[in-house]
């Protein structure tokens, strides 16, 4: 059972530098998020996807942009990296049905942007 | 939009010892609670939620209540051991009408739980 596997798991970027997060899921569901957690703040949503094709904004969507062009994949971009953006990020999947709300997440990406 | 509060930051234990981590929210439509625990390394996992309609779930040694009215919640770790050490985190949902929230978690800034042997 894989179930969300993000790759990479770390990476260093230098500012100015472009990257893009993989995370991919193998159980059918509807729902994707993308959070980062940085110490003393828990995790904040950045962007997040309903189905496929379609994408929102999160609470801290500033500095990246995401697509979701297969059902089982979400992709989180990074165009110009910053330090502040240097964090762990996590990717989280879940059922679109109030009575399975199960959030699972990946193992996370720790990005460090010097 | 909503806001969660959680309390305390760190919290140590001994072995067998009890622990609590109470968190606050502010939107009154939430209505769905997870607690989830994060080990060293890895991503967070849902270890129990409560909804609403509940004032109280028991699983084993983990316990969660809910005041609805105050708009507070809580987890209770009876008998701990060194192996529940890890990041707690406490979450709110709101679910409209439609049955819709999109899942779209707000969480607490994390409680990191030490036990003693």
């Amino acid at each position: 059972n894989a179930g969300v596997t993000q790759t990479p798991k770390f990476r260093v970027l230098k500012t100015g530098q472009s990257m893009t997060l993989l995370c991919a899921q193998d159980m059918n569901h509807e729902y994707m998020y993308w959070y980062r957690q940085d110490p003393g703040m828990g995790l904040r949503l950045i962007h997040y996807s309903v189905g496929e094709g379609t994408t929102a904004k999160g609470e801290v969507p500033d500095g990246y942009n995401v697509s979701r062009l297969k059902k089982q994949n979400f992709l989180l971009g990074l165009e110009s990296a910053a330090p502040s953006q240097t964090s762990v990020y996590f990717c989280a999947s879940s059922y679109m049905d109030r009575k399975n709300t199960e959030a699972f997440f990946g193992q996370g990406t720790r990005l460090t942007v010097v | 939009g909503e806001n969660v509060e959680q309390h305390p930051s760190t919290l140590s234990v001994q072995e067998g010892d009890s622990a609590v981590i109470k968190c606050t929210y502010s939107d009154s439509a939430s209505n769905y609670f997870p607690w989830y625990k994060q080990e060293l390394g890895k991503g967070p996992q849902l270890i129990i939620d409560i909804r609403s309609n509940v004032g109280e779930k028991k699983d084993q040694r983990i316990a969660v209540t809910l005041n609805k009215t105050a708009k507070h919640f809580s987890l209770h770790i009876t008998e701990t051991q060194p192996e529940d050490s890890a990041v707690y985190f406490c979450a709110a949902i709101g679910y409209n009408a439609g049955g819709t929230s999109y899942g779209k978690l707000t969480f607490g800034q994390g409680t990191i739980l030490t036990v003693h042997p």
